[in-house]
């Protein structure tokens, strides 16, 4: 698997942008970048993912760099409810790494 | 539709004790994963099933765990003689392919709570 570094944590005011950054510049060419969150008690929520072009959907948006060596998660109107530990993952293989996450507080 | 499901959600049980849990996967999943997520921690791997198969069982701890899927649907995760240090929550995911170069995201049950006395 690629190494991913990200933030331990992060705060965010509600109904701002979050913008959760991610470092993977070991990852190979046909490597995808996965995103999931944990909200407390609560299995592994999927997100997003995305191999070398931008990604958007209901949740988020996912901005890859054109060398691919970091991305960025975009919460575009962050709610009380996206208060989680979000995980940035470059499975190598079919498990994924969790590592330990960005823990986002959105606050009111 | 349904999502993964896990039974039971919580399982207490005594140290020595024989236990299961149970996953069912989004139907049509040919992949399924089991993890183990210990207080304070991200989940970590422990078996993957290609169909009824394990393709890699790399991840269980010991010989005291095992896993089944024999019809490439239901997976059961088995853990003898338990120990306190079992204690988890225990968490299976499914994939319409297996992840990996082929983009293809796994999906969450809610876990089983294991709490070894």
């Amino acid at each position: 698997d690629a190494k991913t570094t990200q933030p331990p944590s992060m705060d965010c005011a509600e109904g701002r942008a979050a913008n959760l950054p991610c470092n993977h510049s070991t990852i190979s060419g046909n490597e995808y970048v996965y995103w999931y969150r944990q909200i407390h008690s609560q299995g592994p929520q999927y997100i997003i993912h995305g191999l070398k072009n931008n990604e958007t959907n209901e949740m988020a948006s996912l901005i890859i760099t054109e060398d691919r060596k970091s991305s960025t998660l975009i919460l575009p109107h962050a709610t009380l409810r996206d208060t989680a530990v979000y995980y940035c993952i470059v499975p190598g293989g079919y498990a994924l790494n969790f590592g330990k996450g960005t823990s986002l507080l959105v606050t009111p | 539709g349904a999502g993964v499901s896990q039974t039971p959600s919580n399982k207490v049980t005594e140290k020595g004790k024989y236990v299961e849990l149970r996953c069912d996967p989004i139907s049509g999943h040919t992949a399924l994963y089991w993890y183990r997520q210990s207080l304070g921690q991200g989940p970590e791997f422990l078996i993957y099933f290609q169909g009824t198969g394990a393709a890699d069982d790399s991840g269980l701890p010991n010989d005291r765990f095992f896993a089944v899927r024999p019809e490439g649907s239901v997976s059961t995760l088995k853990i003898q003689r338990t120990e306190r240090g079992d204690s988890a929550v225990y968490l299976c995911a499914s994939s319409f392919q297996p992840t990996g170069s082929s983009g293809n995201e796994q999906f969450f049950g809610p876990g089983t709570r294991l709490t070894v006395l």
